[in-house]
């Protein structure tokens, strides 16, 4: 059975810091996916990362893979308040279909 | 446009009621599926249709039924419930179930169930 962990699930952080979010998973997988979710609102797509060393990059987020190491990273540049969200990553385990796995969130607070 | 309209926003309803749940998209997507969420929860995968046909049930009770009337809408039929069955619930639709790049979903705003 496919599990997929992410530390911290809370982080409370100040405007102007970095951290990162990190995404571990059980079984072999080369399609993962972060999502944003807002209080009472729907999943946002924020990446897709198809292939080992793959990284992409939005404003101040940029998220990785190393599949070897079954992790992936989701790395804040100079939080601002607007980024105060849950943050999900999310593993395909289809094999035949897209069966997504999620983590169990990470709540993150910026405060100013 | 990448919307997935869902309705009703809110329900509530009794263990002995029967209601539906909408999903719609037009954006041509192939694939569409149902997740339950709880409070703090990450999204919990119910049903996948591909092409108009239940592909996967991740062994969900039989009072909820899904239907897929046409590529564009995906319904959720609920019945004799449980109060634990109280919880927010997702469609999503992406281009297609198959395994290939990018089949990035889509999901709606979500349907948030009480159940009395």
């Amino acid at each position: 059975e496919l599990k997929v962990e992410q530390n911290p699930l809370f982080l409370s952080m100040q405007e102007g810091k970095n951290y990162t979010i990190y995404c571990n998973y059980s079984t072999t997988s080369d399609r993962l996916y972060w999502y944003r979710q807002d209080p009472g609102k729907s999943l946002e797509s924020l990446f897709v990362l198809l292939s080992n060393g793959a990284v992409k990059q939005e404003g101040r987020l940029m998220a990785s893979l190393d599949t070897k190491a079954r992790l992936s990273t989701l790395h804040i540049t100079a939080a601002v308040h607007d980024l105060s969200a849950t943050y999900f990553c999310a593993v395909d385990r289809g094999t035949s279909g897209s069966r997504l796995t999620f983590g169990e969130g990470t709540q993150l607070t910026v405060n100013p | 446009d990448t919307e997935v309209t869902q309705t009703p926003k809110h329900l509530v309803m009794g263990m002995t009621n029967k209601k539906s749940l909408k999903c719609e998209q037009h954006m041509g997507h192939r694939a569409m599926y149902w997740y339950k969420q709880k409070a703090k929860k990450p999204p919990e995968l119910m049903f996948v249709y591909s092409y108009e046909k239940l592909s996967i049930n991740e062994s969900v009770p039989s009072r909820f039924s899904p239907e897929c009337p046409n590529s564009s809408l995906l319904n959720l039929h609920l019945h004799a419930l449980q109060p634990e069955d109280s919880a927010l619930y997702l469609c999503a639709s992406s281009p297609s179930d198959f395994v290939r790049a990018k089949n990035i979903q889509y999901f709606g705003a979500g349907t948030r169930l009480s159940v009395l």
